[in-house]
């Protein structure tokens, strides 16, 4: 059964500091990697794909892929209360599987 | 360029009744997703519809149907609804089906069932 991962949460994070969220999948052959913002009561806006290990950067959000580990991670830096949110993982290899979401408060 | 919409935004049906959901993609958009969200459960995936096609199929039951038009448009019915068919409908579209394309979704019809 393939499966991804995601710590529940909640995690709180001060204003401006760095928020980690990770996320690991099972099915090693897995080669699309999304993170998704949900607030609550909308649906889920893409924020970042990355395809090959390393991290990629977006203003203030990088995602870091590690295959060999397979783990996928979100960085937000100087996070905003505004980021306050469910960020959901999604794992592609010719089928989409999703994570359940952590849920990341910005305490001002 | 106009996001995926979703119509109606809010639906209230009776247990036993029927329903049909709308979805139009983001235009040049050939893959729509459906998924069903709801507190306990997370994003569920209904099916997936290409080229007027049903590409792939989750784990519920028949009384979940789809289907695509040629433009793209996409349509999901359930009969005989249930109150545990109560949730968040979310429809996501892609340029092609597959590994690499990316999902947009749409705002998401909430059906409730009483």
């Amino acid at each position: 059964q393939k499966e991804v991962e995601q710590n529940s949460g909640p995690l709180s994070v001060p204003e401006g500091a760095i928020a980690s969220l990770n996320c690991t999948y099972s099915d090693r052959g897995s080669q699309s990697f999304f993170w998704y913002r949900q607030y609550s009561g909308k649906s889920p806006e893409l924020i970042m794909s990355i395809y090959s290990n390393g991290d990629k950067e977006d203003g203030r959000f990088t995602a870091q892929l590690n295959k060999a580990s397979q783990y996928v991670s979100l960085l937000i830096r100087d996070s905003q209360p505004s980021d306050s949110a469910t960020y959901l993982c999604a794992v592609s290899n010719y089928q989409l599987i999703w994570g359940a979401g952590t849920k990341l408060i910005i305490k001002p | 360029k106009a996001g995926v919409t979703q119509t109606p935004r809010y639906l209230i049906k009776t247990r036993g009744q029927q329903v049909t959901l709308s979805c139009s993609p983001i235009s040049g958009h050939r893959s729509v997703s459906w998924y069903q969200q709801t507190p306990g459960q997370g994003l569920q995936f209904l099916f997936e519809y290409f080229s007027e096609t049903q590409r792939n199929k989750g784990n519920f039951p028949g009384r979940f149907s789809g289907r695509q038009f040629s433009n793209s448009r996409s349509e999901m019915n359930v009969s005989t609804l249930e109150l545990g068919d109560s949730a968040l409908y979310l429809c996501a579209s892609s340029l092609a089906s597959g590994t690499l394309y990316e999902q947009y979704f749409g705002p998401g019809t909430r059906l409730t069932v009483t």
